[in-house]
């Protein structure tokens, strides 16, 4: 099946830093990425959605300016949380999808983001 | 409004036997997908069924099948022959179109626990 990654799985920055996450499809073209994030024992609640080539659309409430993503080929997407607060601690998931079949979408495994 | 209800937050199953963890969804397309992923704690998303509307059979993956009642807006996910491996968070998700872009959302999970 179709593979996505994500980089780094694991990162710990301190607050005031930018930190960016990446998020390929290895084996198949992705022209809408989504990205995700989750707080503990909680829901995967979508950010944002990119498609390659234009700007990413935000969901309410998320700081377009704090969460910069940019996908700029069809096989990448990044997440870029700029200035880290301790609040932004979480999970980020991405997903990819592409011209596949019903499955759609494919995440990645996911990256957790630690601010101190 | 919730789109996306799942009424268990967590449910417990003997080996061996079945499971099945309620879905509902709101929604005004006539066409949408309904999906259940499983989230280990190591935090990746599995796809594990998916349902079109349009589907007149249920889905049905090896041991998961997808009882689909669509006057009733359920989706609920029936795992069969329950394995200490299917300990997990289990999330239903509805894909729907919104302003000509698919979006996917998520309900609040159920946590299963299968007891040898």
């Amino acid at each position: 099946g179709a593979v996505v990654s994500q980089h780094p799985s694991r990162v710990i920055c301190k607050s005031g830093t930018s930190v960016k996450i990446e998020c390929r499809s290895l084996d198949f073209q992705a022209t809408t990425m989504f990205w995700y994030r989750q707080f503990p024992k909680k829901s995967l609640m979508l950010m944002a959605t990119s498609n390659e080539g234009s700007k990413a659309t935000y969901e309410q409430g998320v700081e377009k300016d704090k969460f910069l993503i940019n996908h700029a080929s069809l096989t990448l997407s990044t997440l870029t949380v700029t200035s880290a607060h301790p609040e932004d601690s979480s999970f980020y998931i991405c997903s990819a999808r592409g011209t596949l079949a019903h499955y759609e979408q494919y995440f990645g495994p996911g990256t957790r983001l630690t601010v101190t | 409004a919730q789109k996306i209800t799942q009424t268990q937050p967590g449910m417990f199953v003997q080996e061996k036997e079945a499971v099945t963890l309620d879905c509902t969804y709101d929604t005004s397309d006539q066409s949408y997908g309904l999906f259940w992923y499983k989230q280990p704690s190591s935090g990746e998303m599995i796809f594990l069924i998916y349902q079109g509307s349009y589907d007149e059979q249920n889905a049905t993956e090896g041991r998961y099948s997808l009882n689909f009642q669509k006057a009733r807006k359920s989706a609920n996910l029936v795992i069969s022959a329950s394995q200490l491996g299917d300990s997990a968070m289990y999330f239903c998700a509805m894909r729907e179109a919104t302003s000509g872009t698919y979006k996917y959302i998520f309900g609040t999970g159920t946590r299963l626990k299968v007891l040898a």
